[in-house]
């Protein structure tokens, strides 16, 4: 299985803050790397696809960026309603991982 | 609007088997893979595995081979997820969510039923 690892596991911002969250694979994952954000007792929402392409309806202030094992995802300026859990996934192959998760938190 | 509906939340005692569903709608079932995510309480996401319900084309995460059977009804559009004699350690939230179609077989997952909890206590 390809190990995802994302850091940090917890992170505290303010409103307006560019912050940006790290996930590396234990090895190359091409171009498959997707990122995920779920508010408590929510499902997850796919937020941005092929390590950089924006889901529909997503705000531009989230970007990422990022090739073979080392991929970011940043948020420009933090809005409150950006506070949640955030996951990577490789879906370049089975069984498609997900990283431990990050927690956005106000500060 | 495309969506993806589970059953609801269920308690079950250790032995006990389960069968949750998650009902696609809105979209043509059968042109995408549908997967099964656990979440345990407080902890990150676990891909269990995924079906495409046009041919039933299982794969299962080795975690959970011979733990878990995934299986789809196409005619009802309808996917599930199985145990035949659960564990404390399945109390989880269990998702479906979708994948492919037009976006291909590396995409993500961009539809998610709204989970089905799972509770399994003596």
């Amino acid at each position: 299985d390809i190990q995802m690892t994302q850091s940090p596991s917890s992170l505290s911002a303010s409103v307006g803050d560019r912050v940006t969250i790290t996930c590396r694979a234990s090895q190359t994952i091409s171009g498959y790397l997707n990122w995920y954000q779920q508010k408590p007792g929510k499902a997850p929402k796919l937020l941005i696809y092929d390590v950089s392409s924006l889901q529909s309806g997503v705000p531009s202030r989230f970007s990422g960026s990022g090739s073979g094992t080392d991929f970011t995802l940043t948020i420009s300026s933090l809005q409150p309603e950006d506070f949640a859990t955030y996951h990577c996934q490789q879906s370049y192959s089975s069984p498609r991982t997900f990283g431990q998760g990050t927690k956005l938190e106000i500060k | 609007e495309e969506q993806l509906v589970q059953s609801g939340a269920e308690m079950k005692k250790p032995g006990e088997s389960l069968k949750i569903s998650c009902k696609g709608s809105g979209y043509s079932f059968i042109n995408y893979w549908i997967g099964w995510v656990r979440q345990m309480p407080g902890k990150g996401l676990e891909w269990m595995g995924i079906i495409y319900p046009s041919d039933s084309d299982t794969r299962y995460s080795p975690s959970f081979q011979g733990q878990v059977t995934i299986s789809a009804d196409k005619s009802i559009n309808t996917a599930y997820l199985q145990w035949s004699s659960l564990k404390a350690s399945d109390t989880a939230t269990y998702y479906c969510a979708r994948f492919g179609g037009s976006s291909g077989w590396y995409s993500g997952f961009d539809i998610w039923g709204q989970g089905t909890m799972v509770t399994v206590s003596s």
